[in-house]
């Protein structure tokens, strides 16, 4: 069964450093998403990403964020200076049909 | 936007009771309603799906209703076995966030043997 890979599984970093998440969606997917999910809290909605467009974000996915897929194979996620509260494992996930998503496994950030 | 509500927030079964999760939600436009299933340190994972054209969906142990007057569906799941255990996550999308999954808060299910 085709797979959403996220890269890496765990990355830590330090305050005020940039990061780039990364995330290799299902290769006839469309729609692309970043989720996020704080330590025992709910899975929050970041951004979504369609022919090659944000189109739309949630209120966390401030100027600090960004997505790009540069290649039309890697979607990726940068975050330009980490704050400790952005410590949370973040999960990619594609659609081909919007909604029936399939979730990647996961990159833990720790922001110390 | 969106909002979604899951309650309880904790449920505690025997092996073979049924456990029953339920969730509200506020977008009367919202069509589209699945239920994930995380394990610890992993990725959520489908379960079960229902669109707003469908009262009730089942498969095998796992069955999901939706009630469209009242905004509010539910997760069942029959003769429950220790494997159950998770936590189980209800979403709402479409409407005015078509493509957007807002998710519950979450249930953690134990299933003691």
């Amino acid at each position: 069964e085709p797979e959403v890979t996220q890269t890496p599984s765990h990355q830590v970093t330090q305050m005020g450093q940039e990061v780039i998440l990364r995330c290799v969606p299902i290769s006839n997917h469309l729609y692309f998403y970043w989720y996020r999910q704080i330590l025992g809290q709910k899975v929050e909605f970041l951004v979504s990403f369609y022919n090659n467009e944000i189109s739309e974000k949630s209120e966390i996915f401030d100027d600090q964020f960004s997505v790009e897929r540069p290649d039309g194979s890697n979607f990726t996620l940068k975050i330009r200076s980490t704050k400790l509260e952005d410590s949370a494992m973040y999960f990619c996930a594609s659609s081909l049909v919007s909604l029936e998503y399939t979730f990647g496994s996961g990159t833990r950030l720790t922001v110390v | 936007g969106e909002n979604v509500e899951q309650h309880p927030s904790t449920l505690s079964v025997q092996e073979g009771d049924s456990a029953v999760i339920k969730c509200t939600y506020s977008d009367s436009a919202s069509n589209y309603f699945p239920w994930y299933k995380q394990e610890l340190g992993k990725r959520p994972q489908l379960i079960i799906d229902i669109r707003s054209n469908v009262g009730e969906k089942k498969d095998q142990r796992i069955a999901v209703t939706l009630n469209k007057t009242a905004k509010h569906f539910s997760l069942h799941i029959t003769e429950t076995q220790p494997e159950d255990s998770a936590v189980y996550f209800c979403a709402g999308a479409g409407g005015t966030s078509y493509g957007k999954l807002t998710f519950g808060q979450g249930t953690i299910l134990t299933v003691h043997p």
